[in-house]
């Protein structure tokens, strides 16, 4: 069946620094979804990728979406301790109607 | 509009027992999925429901069930409780699957 692979588990910076999140699909995507989920609270949507290589950007938060459509990255550029979390990334299938989560990426930020 | 909600909040039970969830979606949204979340496993999806009918089912036993309401409102249930029930069981609405989820506080049930 469908899997979304995500890496790594675990990444500690110190503030300042990038950190960047890798999402890989075994089929392709329709869409690409991120969401963040602070300690002790509940997954929160960022954005959504829909076409082949598209870029967006938040801030200081920049999405890619593949070519092929089958994987996807999320780069924080100069962390900051509020960035702490962890980020999944879910991959969506119009064929199926299913939305698969990544295991997430936890992010863990030294002042 | 209101976010999603979720009732209770905090369960204790015991093995053997039963349970039933609540999740109440964003008015206009007509789907709605559950997730069990334990540490280390991150977000496994259990159903999807869209205009009470189940769309999509993850890879749970028979003991987890759901149905959706004529108002989208969703329950979940589980059945005879097993140690490695304990979880945060989050519910999601969105207008339709494939697309943004919104998820609710969660649920964190847990057995002894």
């Amino acid at each position: 069946g469908q899997q979304v692979m995500q890496i790594p588990q675990y990444q500690h910076v110190q503030e300042g620094e990038d950190f960047t999140t890798y999402c890989n699909s075994s089929t392709t995507l329709s869409n690409i979804q991120w969401y963040k989920q602070r300690p002790g609270g509940h997954p929160v949507f960022l954005i959504q990728l829909v076409k082949s290589g598209e870029v967006k950007k938040q801030k200081r938060l920049t999405f890619q979406f593949g070519e092929a459509k089958k994987n996807s990255s999320l780069h924080i550029t100069a962390t900051q301790t509020t960035d702490v979390g962890t980020y999944f990334c879910a991959g969506g299938s119009s064929n199926t109607g299913k939305l698969i989560f990544g295991q997430g990426t936890t992010l863990q930020v030294k002042p | 509009k209101a976010g999603v909600t979720q009732t209770p909040r905090y369960l204790i039970k015991t093995r053997g027992q039963q349970v039933t969830l609540s999740c109440s979606p964003i008015s206009g949204h007509r789907s709605v999925s559950w997730y069990q979340q334990t540490p280390g496993q991150g977000l496994q999806f259990l159903f999807e429901y869209f205009s009470e009918t189940q769309r999509n089912k993850g890879n749970f036993p028979g003991r987890f069930s759901g149905r959706q309401f004529s108002n989208s409102r969703s329950e979940m249930n589980v059945s005879t409780l097993e140690l490695g029930d304990s979880a945060l069981y989050l519910c999601a609405s969105s207008t339709s699957s494939p697309y943004e989820q919104y998820f609710g506080p969660g649920t964190r049930l847990t057995v002894t």
